[in-house]
């Protein structure tokens, strides 16, 4: 099946600093990423979808200028938490569909980040 | 309303026992839905698909009602590595996730 890579796998960091997080789909094309946060005992919430070549279209409520996104390329797309917060604590995970635009549209996830800022 | 709400358990249960739990979707329009488990920090992995006739894999068995708008899933024969979360998945227009739904089998 579909694997998509993400890493790292946990990071604390101090507050003000900056996290990146990457995401790699490792045996297919993904023209679309996804990347979502979640936060203990609740849903994941999509963030942002990442286009490669293009901006990303965020979810409304999340800052476009504090979660940056860059999809370079087919294979990578990355996020990164700029002036990170103790409220920025949480998981971070993203994924990639195979079948875009499908009504069995089905996604594959990396691993996820768990962020902690002290 | 939430677009997906899905009673968060947990649902504490023996080995061997039946467990069964739902999910309610509110858009009417949604075209396909999709259970997947979650680990504790982990990444959610696709568990099955959910077929408007209703389809079974193993002992999971999930089911589809569209008029009361609310997608099943059962476990029998619950053994401990089936201790999860449940998460079930919602495609409209968009992905939705639920918030899950803890499921702990006890020995």
């Amino acid at each position: 099946g579909a694997v998509v890579s993400q890493h790292p796998s946990r990071v604390i960091c101090k507050s003000g600093t900056s996290v990146k997080i990457e995401c790699r789909s490792l045996d297919f094309q993904a023209t679309t990423m996804f990347w979502y946060r979640q936060f203990p005992k609740q849903s994941l919430m999509l963030m942002a979808t990442s286009n490669e070549g293009s901006k990303a279209t965020y979810e409304q409520g999340v800052e476009k200028d504090k979660f940056l996104i860059n999809h370079a390329s087919l294979t990578l797309s990355t996020l990164t938490v700029t002036s990170a917060h103790p409220e920025d604590s949480s998981f971070y995970i993203c994924s990639a569909s195979s079948e875009r635009g499908a009504t069995n549209e089905k996604l594959f996830f990396g691993s996820g980040t768990q962020l902690s800022v002290l | 309303r939430k677009e997906v709400e899905q009673d968060p358990g947990p649902f504490n249960v023996p080995e061997g026992a039946t467990v069964a739990f739902n999910c309610t979707y509110s858009n009417s329009a949604s075209q396909s839905f999709f259970w997947y488990r979650q680990d504790c920090r982990k990444e959610p992995k696709l568990l099955m698909s959910v077929y408007s006739s209703g389809n079974e894999d193993g002992r999971f068995t999930a089911q589809l009602n569209r008029a009361s708008q609310y997608i099943s899933l059962l476990i029998r024969d619950s053994k401990l590595s089936d201790s999860a979360t449940y998460l079930c998945v919602i495609n409209d227009y968009k992905l939705s996730f639920g918030a899950g739904t803890t499921v702990t089998v006890r020995a």
